[in-house]
């Protein structure tokens, strides 16, 4: 079945600066990659999602890659601010056949 | 639309005893997740459900454990008898198109077995 590690487990960032998450997974079929922000006691809430046909996609401060030839994707926060401060995990499907996967999640603070 | 609801939030209770945690989806949502996060294994998909039928049940640890969907809006998640190890905050979540939709996560409910 498919496996996501995600990396790295914390970061810590000063605000304004960029954040990178990465995350690699191991079913070449793979091709729904969605990326979900869990504030302190809230829900998991979808960001941006990616699907194997593109190999970027932006919305505002945040852009996700992907290359599925090394199978691997990453989330690109550009400009932090306080309020980007939460756990984001990253997730990968096969359209339809198969569930969502999380990665583990990696804690980002963004210090004022 | 108020969102997936799940009730109760906080549930405490001791060894042996049943819990019973329940969702309502989001209507005209067609499929329903529960899923269960703890610190070490991160958010793991328990069971999937597609117009109320169970179609992915592989991750539902063992027996002790049983969902069912009744009707298109409701759910629940039943732990009979509880184990302290079931200690965990258990999301519900519904979208409208299976594996590769937006998934819209429940507030959780977080339980606590002593």
């Amino acid at each position: 079945g498919e496996n996501v590690e995600q990396h790295p487990s914390t970061l810590s960032v000063q605000e304004g600066d960029s954040a990178v998450i990465k995350c690699t997974y191991s079913d070449s079929a793979s091709n729904y990659f969605p990326w979900y922000k869990q504030e302190l006691g809230k829900r998991p809430q979808l960001i941006i999602d990616i699907r194997s046909n593109v190999g970027e996609k932006k919305d505002q401060r945040i852009a996700v890659t992907l290359n599925k030839t090394a199978k691997h994707f990453s989330l690109h926060i550009t400009e932090t601010q306080p309020e980007d401060s939460a756990v984001y995990f990253c997730a990968a499907s096969n359209s339809g056949n198969t569930p969502l996967v999380f990665g583990k999640g990696t804690r980002l603070s963004v210090i004022a | 639309d108020a969102g997936v609801i799940q009730s109760p939030r906080h549930e405490v209770t001791e060894m042996g005893q049943e819990v019973t945690l329940r969702c309502k989806p989001i209507s005209g949502h067609n499929s329903l997740f529960w899923y269960r996060q703890t610190m070490m294994r991160g958010l793991e998909l328990l069971i999937y459900f597609n117009n109320n039928v169970p179609i992915d049940d592989s991750g539902m640890p063992e027996d002790r454990f049983s969902a069912k969907m009744p009707n298109a809006s409701f759910s629940t998640l039943k732990i009979q008898p509880s184990e302290p190890r079931d200690s965990a905050v258990y999301f519900c979540a519904s979208s409208r198109t299976g594996y590769t939709g937006e998934l819209f996560f429940g507030e959780g409910s977080r339980l606590t077995v002593l």
